[in-house]
């Protein structure tokens, strides 16, 4: 299956930074990834997929312009949590589709916490 | 809203017992189903993908069986060892490649 490597794997910052997380596909050329966030004792929840060339689909609910998303090559989607807040601290973790009916690979996630 | 629910959200399992626990979905606009494992500190890892009513896959001591008509999902540990613990993940695919999750049963295994 694919490797997934997601980077940072915890960021601490003040509020009204921007932050940056990285997923790349390290041996499957990724044409569509997955974000997810989870929030303490809820589920994973997907926020956006991410498609390589066009713009990301989000889910409702998700502002689009809070979470920029960019998949500009088949190995790399980057999302950035914009002027963040206490309430975006979460846990955000990436994946990789599979293809036909092939589980989807994660990312180790990233502990965004936003003081 | 298509909720999936895992039960139990935890247990804990004696050293060499076997266990079970189940993730429930609506029965309607099914596509397929998955498992996952997740362990802290680590990726969640792919156990099983099922699509088939009756549908039943086992790897190593871990097997799951499926019931795509009444809406569930079992997945079974025989011989629970320390490294089986973990949280672990239902998610369904109802046909647009999306998953939507449980939120997961946590499984300790008591040496």
């Amino acid at each position: 299956g694919a490797v997934v490597s997601q980077h940072p794997s915890w960021v601490i910052c003040k509020s009204g930074t921007s932050v940056k997380i990285e997923c790349r596909s390290l041996d499957f050329q990724a044409t569509t990834m997955f974000w997810y966030r989870q929030f303490p004792k809820q589920s994973l929840m997907l926020m956006a997929t991410s498609n390589e060339g066009s713009k990301a689909t989000y889910e409702q609910g998700v502002e689009k312009d809070k979470f920029l998303i960019n998949h500009a090559s088949l190995t790399l989607s980057t999302l950035t949590v914009t002027s963040a807040h206490p309430e975006d601290s979460s846990f955000y973790i990436c994946s990789v589709q599979g293809m036909g009916d092939q589980p989807q690979h994660f990312g180790d996630g990233t502990r965004l916490s936003i003081l | 809203i298509l909720n999936v629910e895992q039960s139990p959200q935890s247990l804990h399992v004696q050293e060499g017992d076997s266990t079970n626990f189940t993730c429930s979905f609506p029965s309607s606009n099914f596509y397929a189903l998955h498992w996952y494992r997740w362990e802290t500190a680590k990726s969640p890892e792919a156990l099983f993908v099922m699509t088939l009513n009756g549908d039943e896959k086992k790897k190593g001591r871990i097997s799951a069986t499926l019931n795509t008509k009444e809406g569930y999902s079992y997945l079974y540990i025989k011989g629970s060892q320390p490294e089986d613990s973990a949280t672990y993940l239902c998610a369904l695919n109802f046909g647009n490649e999306k998953l939507t999750f449980g939120t997961g049963t946590r499984l300790t295994i008591i040496p």
